[in-house]
This record gives structure tokens, C-alpha cells and sequence, in this order.
């Protein structure tokens, strides 16, 4: 079965502190990765997606790394805003036909003052 | 704006009822989708529909049931049947169906939280 495992499941930073985020799957066929946002009681957003030629993509603070050969991705924050406060997720995308998308369970993240 | 609509945004519901979301979007999207989700889990699939009038059961479709009558509309009712409703769902849609399952572009509404008395 095709699994997403995100670590840490939840995590407490400083806000202006750094933070990575992980993202480790079995998924395979690969086709792609997007990390979402999704902030508390709202629908997520997607941040960034990663395809297998792909290994590092930025948007704003937010960076995303891809190694295919270990099944890996990190998700970094940089200089944390207490707006970064959300749950990550990890949403992982397979060839073929499956028809569906493995999501993990997603990165709690707490940014405070 | 173009966007996704749910409503309610919250409902309460006594055991034995059933409810219905509603999920409606002006993007023009063709495939259109409800997942389900519950503390600590990942997002669970309930039923997608790839087009107007089409729909398929996902991988918990147990006690749901939803209809496609309209390109703009994909409304989802929870019965008395599904035996632990207290859950956020949400609904999605994307431009095509194939062509996002490989990308994973999904595009979300805000939610609806169904909590049984």
C-alpha cells in the first residue's frame, strides 16, 4: 500500500527560528510531491510540488527538497512568522492507474512570539 | 473571485438524521471531490466524480452517498448509515481529472465540520 509518513508530527518554534519538516514515502510508482498549508479549521493550500527531475523549489520562506532515490522530502521554514502556524502536508502522487493521492497526516507547527 | 463554496461551514446533526453538504465551485472545474478528515489521519477519499453526471465511491464510502447534476455543484450526504460522522470535510476540484491526479493539483474548499450529538 502506498504510505506518506510526515516527522515530526508536531513541533513548537520561536517565531524568526528556522524549521524542517519531513516527509518520507513508499509511493511507487513516483510522479510527484506537493506539500499543502492548511491552516486550523480552513482547506489546505498548496505550497510548492516537486517532480522526480526536481530537488530543491522555493516559494517565499517556504523550501521544499525532493531525493527520489531515498524517497525523501523536507519541507524548510525560514525565519518563522506566527502566520507559519499551520499543519503541513504531504501529499505524494503516483503514475498509473490508482487513482488516488496518498496524503500524510501532516506537520502541526506552533510558531510563538 | 473563483473559488470553492462549502456550506455550512458548521452543523450539528442528532444520531439518525441525515445531512448534506454542499460543495459548489465557479472555476469550470470538471472533476470534483470530497475527502473526510479526522484527527491525526491523513485525508481519506469518500467518492469523486471525473464528470457531470458520473461518480465514483472512494475508499470510504460507507454511509455517503452524493450526486453530480450540475458541472458547478457536487453536494454530499452523510445518513444515518455512516456509524462515526463527527468529521471535516472538505471538497475539492480540479481542472481534469487525470491530469491532476499526477500533479496533485488540488484546489480546496474551506470545510465543513459535522458534529453528531
Amino acid at each position: 500500500k502506498n504510505q506518506v509518513e510526515q516527522s515530526p508530527q508536531s513541533l513548537i518554534i520561536l517565531e524568526g527560528k528556522n524549521c524542517t519538516l519531513q516527509c518520507n514515502y513508499t509511493v511507487s510508482p513516483f510522479s510527484n510531491l506537493r506539500w499543502y498549508k492548511q491552516d486550523t479549521g480552513r482547506g489546505p493550500v498548496s505550497l510548492t510540488i516537486m517532480t522526480f527531475s526536481e530537488n530543491t523549489k522555493s516559494n517565499g520562506r517556504y523550501t521544499a527538497t525532493l531525493d527520489a532515490d531515498t524517497k525523501q522530502s523536507s519541507l524548510h521554514i525560514t525565519a518563522s512568522q506566527l502566520s507559519d502556524s499551520a499543519s503541513y502536508i504531504c501529499v505524494v502522487s503516483a503514475t498509473g492507474g490508482n487513482n488516488r493521492l496518498a496524503f500524510g497526516k501532516g506537520n502541526q507547527v506552533v510558531v510563538i512570539p | 473571485d473563483g473559488g470553492i463554496t462549502q456550506s455550512p461551514k458548521y452543523l450539528f446533526r442528532k444520531e439518525g438524521q441525515n445531512v448534506t453538504l454542499s460543495c459548489e465551485q465557479n472555476l469550470n472545474h470538471d472533476a470534483m471531490y470530497w475527502y473526510r478528515q479526522d484527527p491525526g489521519q491523513g485525508l481519506r477519499l469518500i467518492y469523486y466524480s471525473q464528470i457531470v453526471n458520473d461518480f465514483q465511491k472512494g475508499d470510504i464510502a460507507e454511509g455517503y452517498s452524493v450526486s453530480r447534476e450540475k458541472k458547478e455543484s457536487f453536494p454530499l450526504t452523510v445518513t444515518s448509515a455512516q456509524k462515526n460522522p463527527t468529521a471535516f470535510y472538505l471538497c475539492a476540484s480540479s481542472a481534469y481529472f487525470w491530469r491532476e491526479l499526477n500533479t496533485g493539483e488540488l484546489f480546496f474548499g474551506e470545510g465543513s465540520r459535522l458534529t453528531v450529538l
